[in-house]
């Protein structure tokens, strides 16, 4: 069965402080990995889809690596408005648009 | 160019109620799938509309249905609502097979919040 662990559950940071969020992965060929910022009480919001181990995406403070157990979203010198939930997701290869199997998220506060 | 949009934004029933949860596509998309996430959780798989027809489901009992139409909107529907019912029901939508500029990324609307009491 697939499986998605993320680490820790929740991070506290100060502003400019910089750290990295933990997903670790366990499928049976794997299609994509997804990280997704979800703010409370909306829908997930879509940031990096990687494909590869190696592969590497970033977009402004946020930065996203693959291996093949585990991916990384490092977060440099974050802003309180980086506060929010961060998603992970893996799809497997099994025809395309295949379902999305998530893990908890991890709760991000970064104090000004 | 309109994302993923959902209605109503909240709802409310009791239980053994019947409820429909609609969603209509991001533009240029004609795969919907859902959603629900639980308070604290991460969302969980209910299933996936592509050609008006049920291409994949979770583990979700058959009280979970639902409907995509020709415009590619889509309805879920939850018969016998039960209190663990209560949740965040997302959509989300994608490109799918044979559709030019195939994509695999799913977006997601704003969800329903939906409580049994």
């Amino acid at each position: 069965e697939d499986q998605v662990t993320q680490s820790p559950e929740a991070l506290r940071l100060q502003e400019g402080e910089s750290s990295s969020l933990n997903c670790s992965y366990t499928v049976s060929g794997l299609r994509g990995l997804f990280w997704y910022r979800q703010d409370p009480g909306k829908g997930p919001e879509f940031l990096f889809t990687l494909y590869s181990a190696g592969e590497e995406k970033e977009k402004e403070r946020l930065k996203a690596t693959l291996t093949k157990k585990e991916s990384f979203l490092h977060i440099t010198a974050p802003k309180p408005e980086d506060s929010a939930t961060y998603l992970c997701a893996v799809q497997k290869v099994s025809g395309a648009n295949s379902k999305l199997t998530f893990g908890k998220g991890i709760t991000l506060s970064v104090r000004p | 160019d309109a994302g993923v949009t959902q209605s109503p934004t909240h709802l409310i029933k009791t239980r053994g109620q019947q409820v429909t949860l609609r969603c209509s596509p991001k533009s240029g998309h004609d795969t919907v799938s859902w959603y629900q996430q639980a308070l604290g959780q991460g969302p969980q798989f209910i299933f996936q509309y592509y050609e008006e027809e049920e291409r994949q489901r979770g583990n979700f009992p058959d009280r979970f249905s639902g409907h995509q139409f020709p415009n590619y909107s889509s309805e879920l529907n939850v018969n016998a609502l039960l209190l663990g019912d209560s949740a965040l029901y997302l959509c989300a939508s994608s490109l799918g097979q044979g559709g030019s500029g195939y994509q695999e990324t799913q977006y997601f609307g704003p969800g329903t919040r939906l409580l049994v009491l």
